[in-house]
């Protein structure tokens, strides 16, 4: 069974950091992209980024160029977020997810979501 | 980047009844277009990909078409459990896009 078990968020200051972890099981991890995609309050779906089966490669939205670094651990399975210089608008769940094959594609499975609150 | 729009925002309907959602590109996306169901507090479901597929466990219940430009996501009859939120997604290129979702409603 494909698990995804999210852990980090919180609340944090604006100008802060925090870094948020996805623990995969039940697939060869190393085999696949992964993404994380954040929904704002009451708002839609966002991708954020995305990292390549073997991390040499990411994808990053605009949004979030320049202050987020995707990054994965394949001996340990584990996908990883690192947010720095965090706004007000980066307020939400995020979710890590895997993507069906090794390029930015579609997810078909989802972790349980994080909440990330920025907020003096 | 590949805008994403889809109609209506929100529908109202009753159990048994047939609906529709719209999901329209920017630009031509082939078939390159996935649906997903999400419910209140819970992630994302993925229940379509390649604009027609159902996704291993989705109810035959749910369908897709479409090519191009155009896509909808049609239930053929609704069940109390299909009321939910759902969103289209374009794979045709980066960044990746989603619509602003649909929200089911129960009449």
């Amino acid at each position: 069974e494909v698990q995804l078990l999210q852990s980090g968020g919180g609340l944090v200051q604006p100008g802060g950091s925090l870094r948020l972890s996805c623990a995969a099981s039940g697939f060869t991890f190393r085999h696949f992209a992964m993404s994380w995609v954040r929904q704002a309050p009451g708002k839609g779906l966002e991708w954020v980024s995305e990292i390549s089966p073997n991390g040499e490669t990411t994808y990053d939205a605009d949004s979030v160029k320049g202050r987020f670094t995707i990054s994965r651990d394949n001996s340990n399975n584990t996908l990883y977020l690192q947010m720095n210089s965090l706004r007000a608008d980066d307020t939400a769940v995020y979710y890590c997810a895997k993507d069906v094959s090794t390029w930015p594609d579609y997810f078909d499975f989802w972790g349980q979501g994080t909440l990330v609150t920025v907020s003096s | 980047d590949i805008q994403m729009t889809q109609s209506p925002s929100s529908l109202s309907a009753s159990v048994g009844d047939r609906v529709t959602i719209t999901c329209r590109a920017s630009q031509s996306i082939s078939t390159y277009l996935n649906w997903y169901q999400q419910k209140p507090g819970k992630a994302p479901k993925l229940l379509i990909y390649a604009a027609s597929t159902l996704h291993g466990g989705v109810p035959s219940n749910f369908s897709g078409s479409g090519s191009g430009t155009d896509f909808s996501l049609t239930i053929s009859s609704l069940q109390p459990e299909d009321f939910a939120t759902y969103y289209c997604q374009q794979n045709f290129g980066t960044p990746l896009t989603f619509g602003q979702g649909t929200k089911l409603e129960i009449k």
